[in-house]
């Protein structure tokens, strides 16, 4: 059975470096792409960002200047890092897999088939 | 960027019932969508990938239908534990993205 399980701090103060890990538990780790999600509290969720076991990225342009994601393959980990924090980064932050998607011209990520169980980061002074 | 938007954003209906979602993206984007479900306090969950295919954990009251920017997830028959908000995700382009959600309530 596939898990996910993530952790990090949970309170910032404005213009610290937000750091969420996650852990995954059973499947093929190479064979994934691995992605980060945030949700405002109340609304909906945004996309960050993806890595692969060979650190291909694709970020969100909204937040690329402030966030680098990388992959420990070794403890099939992958880590999120935000830096220089505002309230506005305040959310539920959700790691999840996304198999890899082979056509005839790419291999890509698509659907999100698994979830870690999401943690609640606030910034406040 | 790939504006998903959803409509209704709240649906208010009975146990029973069929609800259906609908999901717009701004260009087409093939059958490149999913569908997930979430619950207070819970990560989402896929209900549909390739917009039409159910992962086989999902029960096939969920359905889903469309092709390039219109797409609809329908809820044959609502019960208790279908009460929750649908998101819809496009994965044709980068960045990815989410439609804003229709919450499913009780009437």
């Amino acid at each position: 059975q596939v898990q996910l399980q993530q952790w990090g701090a949970g309170l910032l103060k404005p213009s610290e470096t937000l750091s969420l890990t996650c852990a995954v538990y059973g499947g093929s780790f190479n064979d994934y792409y691995w992605t980060w999600i945030r949700q405002p509290p109340g609304k909906g969720l945004e996309w960050i960002g993806e890595i692969n076991h060979s650190e291909i990225t694709n970020y969100n342009p909204s937040l690329k200047s402030r966030v680098t994601i990388s992959v420990d393959t070794s403890k099939n980990q992958f880590t999120l890092k935000v830096n220089s924090v505002t309230a506005a980064d305040t959310g539920v932050y959700y790691c999840a897999r996304s198999p890899r998607l082979i056509t005839s011209s790419a291999v890509t990520s698509y659907k999100l088939d698994f979830w870690g169980q999401g943690t609640l980061v606030t910034v406040s002074s | 960027e790939i504006v998903m938007t959803q409509s209704p954003a709240t649906l208010s209906l009975s146990p029973g019932d069929r609800a259906t979602l609908s999901c717009r993206a701004s260009q087409s984007i093939g059958n490149n969508l999913a569908w997930y479900q979430q619950k207070p306090g819970q990560a989402p969950r896929l209900l549909i990938f390739g917009a039409s295919t159910r992962p086989t954990t999902i029960p096939d009251k969920f359905s889903g239908s469309g092709s390039g920017t219109e797409f609809t997830l329908t809820i044959s028959s609502l019960q208790s534990e279908d009460f929750a908000v649908y998101y819809c995700q496009q994965y044709n382009d980068w960045p990815r993205t989410f439609g804003q959600g229709t919450k499913v309530e009780i009437k």
